[in-house]
């Protein structure tokens, strides 16, 4: 089983500026199998962004995924006060099929 | 627009079993998407239970397997959720969830399950 380690465990940034956010493989994976949800309390998680790079209906452009192999990034270009929430990379694996989740990272306001 | 609604008793009593639904409206049930439940205990991060197709054989997480069924009912247009022998530890908020490139676009708002004597 891959599993995903997301750092920092916290981020505390100012709106205006830039996130980047990581998820660590403990193997290569497809790039495909790679998404990336925000949170926010008492909210079902929303997709971002899937197959790493390729943003989900609605999702603003100052969000994007990059990386591949076993290092994958989620950057927000620009904070907005609405995108401080808890961050999860998602991860699918056919054999057997299974889906895994990092830790989370918690973006705050500084 | 795909809406989805999960239902079930919100307290379980130790070793019963938590039953759940879920409702989709705006997208059939039947349609050709992999239907899955997520989970996650207050606090906690997000746990992936199963998933199915319609017409075809669940997927379980290796850790939950023995314990777990998940079901379509296309008539009823109905995702169903069983764990047996259930503990403090299955308490969380549980969602539904349609999956497509191997992910999740649409959820349910989720449904808290405590289970307490």
């Amino acid at each position: 089983e891959i599993v995903l380690t997301q750092s920092p465990g916290t981020l505390s940034l100012s709106p205006g500026e830039r996130a980047t956010l990581s998820c660590k493989a403990s193997q290569s994976v497809n790039s495909r199998d790679l998404a990336w949800y925000q949170q926010k309390p008492g909210q079902a998680p929303r997709l971002l962004i899937y197959g790493a790079s390729r943003r989900a209906t609605g999702i603003p452009d100052r969000f994007s995924g990059s990386g591949s192999g076993t290092d994958l990034t989620l950057t927000i270009s620009r904070l907005e006060p609405e995108d401080f929430a808890v961050y999860y990379c998602q991860l699918y694996g056919s054999s057997p099929p299974m889906y895994t989740f990092g830790q989370g990272t918690k973006l705050e306001i500084k | 627009q795909v809406h989805l609604q999960e239902s079930g008793p919100g307290l379980v009593k130790p070793s019963g079993t938590l039953s759940l639904t879920c409702a989709a409206s705006g997208a059939s049930i039947g349609s050709d998407s992999w239907w899955s439940w997520v989970r996650q205990p207050p606090g906690k991060g997000l746990e992936w239970i199963g998933e199915v197709y319609p017409g075809g054989s669940p997927n379980y997480n290796p850790s939950l397997k023995s314990r777990v069924a998940i079901s379509v009912d296309e008539s009823k247009k109905q995702l169903s959720l069983e764990v047996n022998s259930v503990t403090v530890a299955d308490t969380a908020v549980y969602y539904c969830a349609r999956g497509a490139e191997y992910s999740w676009h649409y959820w349910g708002q989720g449904t808290l399950v405590t289970v307490s004597s």
